[in-house]
């Protein structure tokens, strides 16, 4: 079973509409949790990254919040663009040094 | 600065043969990683090089898989004789150091076995 759950698997909204992505996580002991959007055929780019005393993070109209007690995290977007369709990863680290979990990512696609 | 590049950008190959795949890492990054991204799936890691520890290879599905770092820069990522189910993105990304830090990843390589 994988340990980081991202839901739902696939959305899709229309343009200037707000969306959140989930990601439940059982991955212990807890290090880091990255978002990462990925567009079709390039490689998965930061938006997120947030520590365990961390509960929220922006980055323009990325917002991820994070829960450490209920392990879980959420992708706010904020007025979505047709740029925002991608697969949105959710990466949770532990304190071993390379032992990083990916989820499936969520694949989001902004209709006009 | 230049970002994490990969080579080839798409590769065809036969059931059977062996192919190469080429990362070039940031320079200065002194971990590299090496994924595999299936059609609809997440991201698995192979393998990791950290500077000049011993890598770990905890992630290679199979010993037909192997993966060696040069100099502690390019890296190269070799699976012998593919199979089908080999067919893949596959992904490298650096990092300055361990997992702690950012990783930027590069644009991969489409590996298709025909």
């Amino acid at each position: 079973k994988n340990q980081v759950e991202q839901s739902p698997q696939s959305l899709i909204i229309l343009e200037g509409k707000n969306c959140t992505l989930q990601c439940n996580y059982t991955v212990s002991p807890f290090s880091n949790l990255r978002w990462y959007k990925q567009d079709t055929g390039r490689g998965p780019v930061s938006l997120t990254i947030m520590t365990f005393s961390e509960n929220t993070k922006s980055n323009g109209r990325y917002t991820a919040t994070l829960d450490a007690d209920t392990k879980q995290s959420s992708l706010h977007i904020t007025a979505s663009q047709l740029s925002d369709s991608a697969s949105y990863i959710c990466v949770v680290g532990t304190y071993n040094n390379n032992d990083m979990r990916f989820g499936a990512g969520t694949r989001l696609t902004v209709k006009p | 600065g230049a970002g994490v590049s990969q080579s080839p950008s798409n590769k065809v190959t036969e059931k059977g043969k062996d192919v190469e795949l080429r990362c070039d890492p940031i320079s200065g990054h002194t971990a590299l990683y090496w994924y595999r991204q299936s059609l609809g799936q997440g991201l698995e890691f192979l393998i990791y090089f950290q500077g000049n520890s011993a890598p770990d290879k905890s992630g290679l599905p199979s010993d037909r898989f192997s993966a060696e770092r040069t100099g502690g820069s390019v890296s190269t990522l070799t699976i012998q004789r593919t199979q089908q189910e080999d067919s893949a993105v596959y992904l490298c990304a650096s990092s300055r150091s361990g997992t702690a830090y950012e990783q930027y990843f590069g644009p991969g390589t489409r590996l298709t076995v025909t």
